[in-house]
């Protein structure tokens, strides 16, 4: 299995609160990516990290912000978090040449 | 735009059955790949195949089996003799390919599978 750990695992937060998700791996992999999880959507991407200090926006990428200072750790932030933050949060790391992708454990976050 | 269409929501079947989850995708790369993920009640994404554009041929692993078709726009999953531990939420996913690949995966709504003994 791919090194991917997230952190926390379960979160209860309340509205207009930040909130900051980790996602660590050991793989040294250049691709780090953040989804998340909600039923009748799949997943979305929010954003994703091409190497350290390089980031680009996903498809729902409104109201969280990322950043990458180390290869091993890419970090989510609500800046305020929203009931329509509530979501399953997953981490995923891409293989050096895009082969495909594997997910951590995932983040359960409920916003009240 | 890429989109991954699942119209099946949920399969219900008996043991032994053989089932097929269908995946429709569109895009206008003519380099791209295509993926499925299952994640079982335990919550885990786990990683079950990836093909590209270019090779259309099916694919076997053990019960499972995909059928690749670009004629339709189809990448179909089928489980032959499907088994209680099938039971799961089954993803399709689709990349974009060529030099400017990012990885970044579309995903399907979901088909979730229910294998009854």
């Amino acid at each position: 299995d791919a090194g991917i750990t997230q952190s926390p695992r379960h979160k209860v937060t309340e509205t207009g609160t930040p909130v900051t998700l980790r996602c660590h791996q050991t793989e040294n992999h250049r691709y780090m990516y953040w989804y998340r999880q909600d039923p009748g959507h799949g997943l979305r991407l929010i954003h994703y990290s091409y190497g350290v200090k390089d980031t680009d926006k996903g498809e729902v990428s409104d109201g969280y912000s990322v950043s990458r200072s180390k290869t091993e750790d890419f970090l989510l932030t609500l800046e305020s978090a929203t009931s329509s933050q509530t979501s399953v949060y997953f981490c995923a790391i891409g293989t050096p040449l895009q082969e495909t992708q594997y997910f951590g454990p995932g983040t359960r976050l409920l916003v009240l | 735009a890429q989109k991954v269409t699942q119209a099946q929501t949920e399969i219900s079947v008996v043991e032994k059955e053989d089932v097929t989850l269908d995946c429709v995708y569109e895009t206008r790369d003519t380099t791209y790949y295509l993926f499925w993920y299952k994640q079982p009640p335990s919550g885990e994404l786990v990683f079950l195949i990836r093909r590209n554009s270019f090779d259309e041929q099916n694919e076997i692993s053990g019960r499972y089996s995909w059928n690749f078709q670009k004629s339709t726009s189809s990448f179909n999953f089928t489980i032959t003799a499907s088994q209680v531990v099938d039971s799961a939420v089954y993803f399709c996913a689709l990349s974009e390919g060529g030099s400017s690949n990012t990885g970044k995966l579309i995903f399907g709504q979901g088909t979730t599978l229910q294998v009854k003994p």
